[in-house]
């Protein structure tokens, strides 16, 4: 079956630079997209596809992805970016969606 | 603007049927993938079921013995029905749409219903 991987936790100092990692063999064939989650809210997209983001979505976040690899990188945390970060794909024939178990993210 | 609502009973017994239902408004139905999610309490994300674009169902095979998900395009709804429910299946539920493309690899769910705290006991 198809798995991806997050760090559960990672904490970054305010106004430095953080990535969060996603792994899966399936990512050598779909791109990931990055949710965040405040508690209580419903997730809210972040980032998708090779790099882009939804509108209203600051540029402080981008996206990566090299081999089963993904990454999310916020450059310059801010302290409202303190949240839950989950990625998503599909698996190779594009059939059936994963998301991560989530990375926490604490911004000191 | 894309907006998703949702509803249906928040309480069940063990063994009942959830049922869910999710209206958009403000979009288009067509050429999109509707998708139920859900996260257990202190979880992370748990893909359901959806429709692809081409109004195809697919399910998590975890699940798929026990769900069954519909489509009414007249209505703009889609619904989705979970049988023989345990404590297990205590969770918040989301509705989501899905965007596909067909010169890249890759889809995201964009829009989101604001979540139905659906609780077995």
């Amino acid at each position: 079956s198809f798995e991806l991987t997050q760090d559960p936790a990672v904490s970054v100092a305010l106004g430095q630079t953080v990535k969060i990692t996603c792994q899966g063999d399936g990512l050598r064939s779909y791109y990931a997209s990055w949710f965040q989650q405040k508690s209580g809210q419903a997730p809210l997209l972040v980032v998708f596809g090779e790099n882009n983001r939804p509108s209203g979505i600051p540029d402080r976040f981008s996206a990566s992805s090299s081999g089963n690899s993904a990454s999310l990188t916020i450059t310059g945390a801010q302290a409202e970016d303190e949240a839950d970060y989950y990625c998503h794909s599909r698996d190779n024939s594009g059939t059936l969606v994963v998301f991560g178990g989530g990375t926490k993210l604490t911004v000191l | 603007q894309v907006q998703l609502h949702q509803w249906g009973a928040g309480l069940l017994k063990p063994s009942e049927t959830l049922s869910l239902t999710c209206t958009v408004s403000g979009g288009s139905f067509n050429h999109y993938y509707w998708a139920w999610i859900r996260q257990s309490p202190g979880k992370g994300l748990e893909w359901i079921a959806e429709f692809n674009h081409r109004r195809e169902a697919n399910y998590n095979s975890s699940l798929e013995s026990r769900v069954t998900i519909s489509l009414d395009t007249s209505k703009k709804e889609f619904s989705l029905r979970l049988k023989s429910v345990t404590a297990a299946d205590t969770a918040v539920y989301y509705c989501a749409r899905g965007v596909g493309y067909t010169t890249s690899p890759q889809t995201h769910f964009d829009s989101w219903g604001q979540g139905s705290l659906v609780t077995v006991s």
